[in-house]
């Protein structure tokens, strides 16, 4: 079966560094791209970025550029998503998801990691 | 980088059939894939490649895609289609994933 796991809800303060992860299972890791969502309070989905674990290539969502970073480490099979100074709009569920081939839908998703920043 | 509209909400009475659009520039062009999003709950896919249902998901959800629209139909609704549906597709000029606003589904 096809599993992603999260790591669990964060309380940080701004300015706060942060990585969360997402730990993929039941399929070869490597082969598939992982996906960042983020979804704000009583908001939409929003694409941050992929990445691809096999040579870790990366595209960002430019609304997203710049402002944290996509990572994966194929031996552990997990990918993660980092902040290097959290601000309190960074608040949010965070949520990973994979994708086949780069036209395919986000067919399996994590359980998402809340995040929540603030002073 | 490439943008796609929807509705914020649509309102229904069971056993009615629900049509959320999903607009963009050629949209017929691309594939769209759609999104199912109860309260407090992950996203769950319902359709994928533009009319394709994974395995299930009922018979009542469908979709199509054409010009500048894509369409999620939802026929016979019943209180649990209560969701956020979102549209996505892939811009392969930009090789961004994207998102739509989403639409609340409301049973009434």
């Amino acid at each position: 079966e096809v599993q992603l796991v999260q790591s669990g809800a964060e309380m940080k303060k701004p300015g706060e560094s942060l990585k969360v992860s997402c730990k993929g299972s039941g399929y070869i890791f490597s082969n598939y791209w992982i996906a960042w969502v983020r979804q704000m309070p009583g908001k939409g989905l929003e694409w941050m970025g992929i990445i691809y674990p096999a040579d870790s290539e990366t595209t960002y969502s430019p609304s997203f550029q710049g402002q944290v970073t996509i990572s994966a480490d194929k031996s552990l099979n997990t990918a993660y998503l980092q902040w290097d100074s959290l601000r309190a709009s960074d608040t949010a569920m965070y949520y990973c998801a994979i994708q086949y081939r780069r036209s395919d839908a986000f067919e399996n998703w994590g359980q998402g990691t809340l995040v929540s920043v603030s002073s | 980088s490439y943008v796609v509209l929807q509705p914020p909400a649509v309102s229904m009475a069971p056993g009615e059939t629900a049509r959320i659009s999903c607009g963009g520039d050629d949209i017929g062009t691309k594939s769209v894939h759609w999104y199912q999003q109860r309260s407090g709950q992950a996203p769950v896919l319902v359709i994928t490649y533009d009319t394709d249902r994974p395995s299930g998901i009922p018979e009542r959800f469908s979709g199509s895609n054409s010009g500048n629209t894509a369409t999620l139909t939802i026929s016979r609704v019943e209180a649990g289609d209560e969701a956020d549906y979102y549209c996505q597709v892939w811009d392969s000029e930009s090789d961004h994933r994207v998102f739509g606003g989403g639409t609340k589904l409301t049973v009434l």
